[in-house]
């Protein structure tokens, strides 16, 4: 099952521009991770916020969570080729289960 | 970090056939494995919640007798796709959570691409 949603569903930028993908979620959480996957590989963890933080900075990531509008957003700065990949939020619930969104699919042109 | 590895990573099968993919902790003890399936395009799908020594947990919609998951061990489960069908074509991730560990974070596998033809 998915609590989630992710938008936009699918993102294209030019190289060395931002990329804010926004996440939301429907009950109550513990964390949210956000993941990167390349295409038809495995997932990269990328960054995880506790419920009880706002704003969390990894490099040129930069991840708040809202937990009043069960939301979270993922900031990608300079934004390279490289970065072409689907981006993943992920709630690990009371239930101790992680489950995903649907994903944003970002393509960064050189 | 923790490692997980899947094996195999890439299988193609006849239909009809059984598939066996194992999820296998490298340096750390799980006692919970996630077994997720993600179709091409798509986000990845919880299956199961596998808890070491007992039977696992399915999600709605899961069918346990086409899925058997095992998990023998602390550091080993089993996902069995019995009598499998084209449309059991996907790719298969695997995840596990270390005893004791912060935030309870689970670590994923590579995945594994099964292709039933």
């Amino acid at each position: 099952s998915q609590q989630g949603e992710e938008d936009p569903q699918a993102l294209s930028i030019q190289e060395g521009e931002n990329a804010t993908m926004n996440c939301s979620y429907k009950t109550s959480i513990n964390n949210l991770q956000w993941y990167r996957q390349n295409s038809g590989r495995g997932l990269v963890h990328l960054i995880l916020i506790r419920s009880n933080e706002r704003e969390k900075h990894s490099g040129r990531l930069r991840v708040t969570l809202d937990t009043s509008k069960k939301s979270s957003s993922l900031l990608i700065t300079a934004s390279r080729a490289a970065d072409t990949a689907s981006y993943f939020c992920a709630t690990k619930t009371s239930y101790d289960k992680v489950i995903f969104g649907p994903g944003t699919s970002l393509s960064v042109i050189p | 970090g923790a490692v997980v590895s899947q094996h195999p990573s890439r299988v193609i099968c006849k239909s009809g056939t059984s598939v066996k993919i194992e999820c296998r902790s490298l340096d750390f003890q799980a006692t919970t494995m996630f077994w997720y399936r993600q179709f091409p395009k798509q986000s990845l799908m919880l299956m199961a919640t596998s808890n070491e020594g007992s039977k696992a947990t399915y999600e709605q919609g899961v069918e346990k007798d086409k899925f058997l998951i095992n998990h023998a061990s602390l550091t080993l489960s089993t996902l069995t796709v019995t009598s499998a069908h084209p449309e059991d074509s996907s790719f298969y991730i695997c995840s596990a959570r270390e005893l004791g560990g912060a935030d309870n974070e689970q670590f994923f596998g590579p995945g594994t691409r099964l292709t039933v033809l």
